[in-house]
């Protein structure tokens, strides 16, 4: 069974400094993709970034970069210089190799961006 | 590109009431699963579809189900409604068809979802 762990419920950043959102996961499979999501009040889950359990290279979108500890099991998100519009619950999730469209997802770690 | 759709985006119904969502996902994508946000639980898998079958379901009652259409489209509906019914349906919508969960086409695009409360 897969397991999605993320241990910060809440926390306070400020304005233009980085942040690391903890997920650590737990998994007997070999091929898995690990998800990040972020969720404004209005609800809408937004797609941030997605690494693969084979994919070499720690994935980055824009402001957005996964660090992914394989051997520790841990695919943190960092954000860069955040913005106030990155107020929001942000969620790890993973699917393995026969979840097909089948997401399990953490918790979630609400942040709150202050100027 | 337009983005994964849903609606209605709000619906109150009342306990016994059946209700039916619809999703239409992003051009392209065969994919669209299904997900329960409540405050308690969290987020829950309902069930996904690709290709008009239903390749995986999760732990909810046969009051849950769904369907997809040759375009994609997906509907889920709901019967006999219960007060705990009551939650955010999500929709989410995916291009990958196999195994292959390396770089790109496996990420999963959701809707803005249906607020669905149920009186």
């Amino acid at each position: 069974a897969q397991k999605i762990t993320q241990t910060q419920p809440g926390m306070f950043v400020q304005e233009k400094e980085a942040v690391t959102l903890d997920c650590t996961y737990d998994t007997s499979d070999q091929s898995y993709g690990l998800f990040w999501y972020k969720q404004p009040s209005s609800g809408e889950m937004i797609f941030l970034i997605y690494q693969g359990s084979y994919d070499e290279q720690n994935a980055t979108e824009g402001r957005y970069s996964l660090n992914f500890q394989k051997a520790r099991k841990s695919a943190n998100l960092v954000i860069s210089a955040s913005q106030l519009g990155d107020s929001a619950m942000y969620f790890c999730a993973m699917r393995g190799p026969d979840s097909w469209g089948k997401l399990q997802f953490g918790a979630g770690t609400q942040v709150v961006v202050t100027p | 590109k337009a983005g994964v759709t849903q609606t209605p985006r709000y619906l109150i119904k009342t306990r016994g009431q059946q209700v039916t969502l619809s999703c239409s996902p992003i051009s392209g994508h065969r994919s669209v699963s299904w997900y329960q946000q409540t405050p308690g639980q969290g987020l829950q898998f309902l069930f996904e579809y690709f290709s008009e079958t239903q390749r995986n379901k999760g732990n909810f009652p046969g009051r849950f189900s769904g369907r997809q259409f040759s375009n994609s489209r997906s509907e889920m509906n709901v019967s006999t409604l219960e007060l705990g019914d009551s939650a955010l349906y999500l929709c989410a919508s995916s291009y990958h068809a196999d195994y292959k969960l390396s770089g790109r086409g496996n990420e999963q695009f959701f809707g803005p979802g249906t607020r669905l409360t149920v009186l």
